[in-house]
């Protein structure tokens, strides 16, 4: 099943408070999970990636946790920004080979942090 | 600097008019995408272009052409036979020889009808 199942829509935090993203898949041939951060009319930008061998990985104030038993995984965001008030999408990546290495996106999760 | 060019930012389209979005890399990358968002959407693929010369229809390529006949280039058409085009379009690239490399993305064109 080529699909991945993004929640919540949209999130609501306070400022210095922690923001949790989730996703869902199936497929247990993806290879490459990323997550984009999208501000208000421009493109996703790479925010942090993980492979399925990790179960973690922390950048900064970002952490991607990883459970690959599960087929799920989730962003955090730790003391949450105004500044991080962005739309966030989780993505897979279809291994290289026959299918090309396309991502498969969830549909987003907007955020909002209040001052 | 290296990236990725859409443009023009914003583009009308009148009923039975073809009307092409235009995305340049400058990245080298091999692979290019073609992306339509809508809110509450995500991104669906429309196209995408491993190598020059070959392209393959994403999910939702009805109604929508591209070419690819140069590295850097790969313009989208949106045909008449789109009923309902109004959306947020990005293009994207990636580098096929570096398995953690994620894909790059344009600005977006937001294509309305008038």
């Amino acid at each position: 099943q080529q699909q991945v199942k993004q929640s919540p829509q949209s999130l609501i935090v306070q400022k210095g408070g922690i923001s949790i993203i989730n996703c869902a898949y199936e497929n247990t041939a993806f290879d490459y999970f990323p997550w984009y951060q999208q501000f208000p009319g421009k493109g996703p930008a790479l925010l942090i990636a993980i492979r399925p061998d990790v179960s973690e990985k922390k950048e900064g104030r970002f952490t991607i946790s990883f459970n690959k038993s599960a087929k799920q995984f989730s962003l955090h965001i730790m003391d949450s920004q105004p500044g991080d008030s962005a739309t966030y999408f989780c993505a897979a990546r279809i291994p290289y080979g026959g299918s090309q290495g396309n991502l498969i996106f969830g549909k987003g999760t907007k955020l909002s942090v209040k001052p | 600097d290296g990236g990725i060019t859409q443009s023009p930012k914003y583009l009308f389209r009148k009923e039975g008019q073809n009307v092409t979005l235009s995305c340049e890399q400058n990245l080298n990358h091999d692979a290019m995408y073609w992306y339509r968002q809508d809110p509450g959407q995500g991104l669906r693929l429309i196209y995408y272009s491993q190598i020059v010369n070959d392209f393959q229809k994403g999910d939702i390529a009805e109604g929508y052409s591209v070419s690819r006949e140069k590295k850097e280039s790969f313009p989208l058409t949106v045909t008449s036979a789109q009923k309902n085009p109004t959306a947020f379009y990005l293009c994207a690239s990636s580098s096929r020889r570096a398995s953690n490399q994620p894909q790059h993305f344009g600005d977006g064109t937001r294509l309305s009808i008038l």
